[in-house]
């Protein structure tokens, strides 16, 4: 069964508007981790932001934060401020304390900036 | 530089043919992991290890070898090329092997074409 679901395979957003991403996992583990990626058209994979199962307060860093619902398993990216270097896709992943903490992808979004 | 050195960048080869994925890392990172991408299917796991001597099979592992004699170099050995394994191959890792909140470093990536 999947355990993280990324919805949208490819988004529009104008330059400097904010863009919400989707991601819904699944899992019965009550400690687990939620990560977003992000890889440019280069290749690489950079790491955006984390929240953990226990943590109270949604994660943010700078642009990045996440909407982080517990009860519906849901913990979609919110990017602010749209920049043309924000194209690239994004991928939602988990690591659970109960999967050997190794850690589950989605499939991803693509995200396009328009100027 | 510190990080994740993943070797060769891009690699072609014929079907039944056997190669290495070469992964190194200067991190003292006790978590490595190698996985491969596939358009719309993210990021899935090939095989991991949380210490030297120690490996386990991920999520795709049929075709592949790993062996973790030392805890900086983790290499990817096909054993017989086929067409299926043309993927991008990554390899990463890790501090923690048992805490939720430590991210991954992914290598630049592998490029692998098979004919």
């Amino acid at each position: 069964a999947q355990k993280i679901t990324q919805t949208q395979p490819g988004m529009f957003v104008q330059e400097k508007e904010a863009v919400t991403l989707d991601c819904t996992y699944d899992t019965s583990d009550p400690s687990y981790g939620l990560f977003w990626y992000k890889q440019p058209s280069s290749g690489e994979m950079i790491f955006l932001i984390y929240q953990g199962s226990y943590d109270q307060q949604n994660a943010t860093e700078g642009r990045y934060s996440l909407n982080f619902q517990k009860a519906r398993k849901s913990a979609n990216l919110v990017i602010s401020a749209s920049q043309l270097g924000d194209s690239a896709m994004y991928f939602c992943a988990m690591r659970e304390k109960s999967n050997d903490y190794k850690l589950s992808f989605g499939a991803g979004t693509t995200v396009t900036v328009r100027a | 530089n510190a990080g994740v050195t993943q070797t060769p960048k891009f690699q072609v080869l014929k079907t039944g043919q056997s190669m290495t994925l070469q992964c190194a890392q200067d991190m003292n990172h006790e978590y490595m992991s190698w996985y491969r991408q596939d358009p719309g299917m993210g990021l899935r796991l090939i095989h991991y290890s949380v210490g030297a001597g120690i490996t386990d099979q991920g999520e795709v592992p049929n075709g592949y070898n790993v062996s973790r004699s030392t805890t900086e170099d983790f290499p990817l050995r096909l054993l017989s090329a086929a067409p299926s394994q043309t993927s991008v191959y990554f390899c990463a890792s890790s501090a923690g092997t048992s805490l939720l909140h430590y991210g991954y470093t992914f290598g630049s990536g592998t490029r692998l074409t098979v004919v």
